[in-house]
C-alpha cells in the first residue's frame, strides 16, 4: 500500500522565517499527494495538491510544494512564514483503487511573534 | 457548495447512551468517508461508503455502526461506547472517478467525549 513519512515532527520557528517540510513517500507507480494543514481547533483543509505536470505546485497561503521523483519526496515550503502558520500539517497520499487517504503522522508547527 | 457539514458538533455520552453523528454534502459526490481523530495524531480511516454502499470497513469494532440513507447524507451511529473512543470524528466526501476529482473535502468534525 502506498504511503507517506514525515520528519521533524516539532518545529518551532519565529515570524519571517522560511519553513519547509518533508514528506517521502513510498514508490507505488502513479502518485496523488496531497498536503493539508488544521489549524487549532479547526477542520483539515487542503493547501495543495499533486498529480501531474509541472513539479512545482502552488498552494493557498503562500505555501508551494515540489514533487521530486527521484527522491520520492514532495516537500512543502513557505518563504517567510507568520504567526498564523501555527498549526499541524500532514502529508497524504492516496490509493489508486480504494481512495484510502494514508496520512504522514503530521508536523505540528510553532511560529512565535 | 464545497462544504461538508457535521453535527453535532461537540457530543457527550455515557458508556450505555446511543447517539448518532451527521453528515451532509451537496457537491454531488458519490463517496464519504468517516475518520477518527486523536488529538496530535492523523485521522485514521474507519468506513468508506462509494455509491452508497460501504466499501470499506477497517475493522472498526461493532459499536460504530455506519449508515448511508442517500447520496448526500452519512451517519455514524453509536451504541455502548469506550472512553477511548473519545476523539474527534471527521466526515469527508470525493468525487470517485478520475484521479484529479480524488481530493477529500473534510468537514469540521464532531468532538464526542465518553464518560
Amino acid at each position: 500500500a502506498q504511503s507517506v513519512s514525515q520528519h521533524n515532527h516539532h518545529v518551532i520557528l519565529s515570524e519571517a522565517a522560511s519553513l519547509e517540510l518533508g514528506c517521502n513517500y513510498s514508490y507505488g507507480g502513479t502518485v496523488n499527494l496531497f498536503w493539508y494543514v488544521q489549524y487549532p481547533g479547526q477542520h483539515l483543509q487542503l493547501l495543495l495538491k499533486y498529480f501531474s505536470g509541472d513539479p512545482l505546485v502552488k498552494g493557498i497561503k503562500g505555501f508551494e510544494a515540489e514533487f521530486i521523483k527521484s527522491k520520492f519526496s514532495f516537500n512543502l515550503r513557505k518563504p517567510s512564514v507568520q504567526w498564523s502558520d501555527t498549526a499541524e500539517y500532514f502529508c497524504a497520499t492516496l490509493g489508486k483503487v480504494s481512495n484510502r487517504l494514508a496520512f504522514g503522522k503530521g508536523n505540528q508547527v510553532v511560529v512565535i511573534p | 457548495d464545497t462544504e461538508v457539514t457535521q453535527t453535532p458538533k461537540h457530543l457527550v455520552m455515557g458508556m450505555t447512551n446511543k447517539k448518532s453523528l451527521k453528515c451532509e454534502q451537496h457537491m454531488g459526490h458519490r463517496a464519504m468517508y468517516w475518520y477518527k481523530q486523536k488529538a496530535k495524531k492523523p485521522p485514521e480511516l474507519m468506513f468508506v461508503y462509494s455509491y452508497e454502499k460501504l466499501s470499506i470497513n477497517e475493522s472498526v469494532p461493532s459499536r460504530f455502526s455506519p449508515e448511508c440513507p442517500n447520496s448526500s447524507l452519512l451517519n455514524l451511529h453509536l451504541h455502548a461506547l469506550q472512553p477511548e473512543d473519545s476523539a474527534l470524528y471527521l466526515c469527508a466526501s470525493s468525487h470517485t472517478s478520475g484521479r484529479a476529482y480524488n481530493e477529500q473535502f473534510f468537514g469540521p468534525g464532531t468532538r464526542l467525549t465518553v464518560l
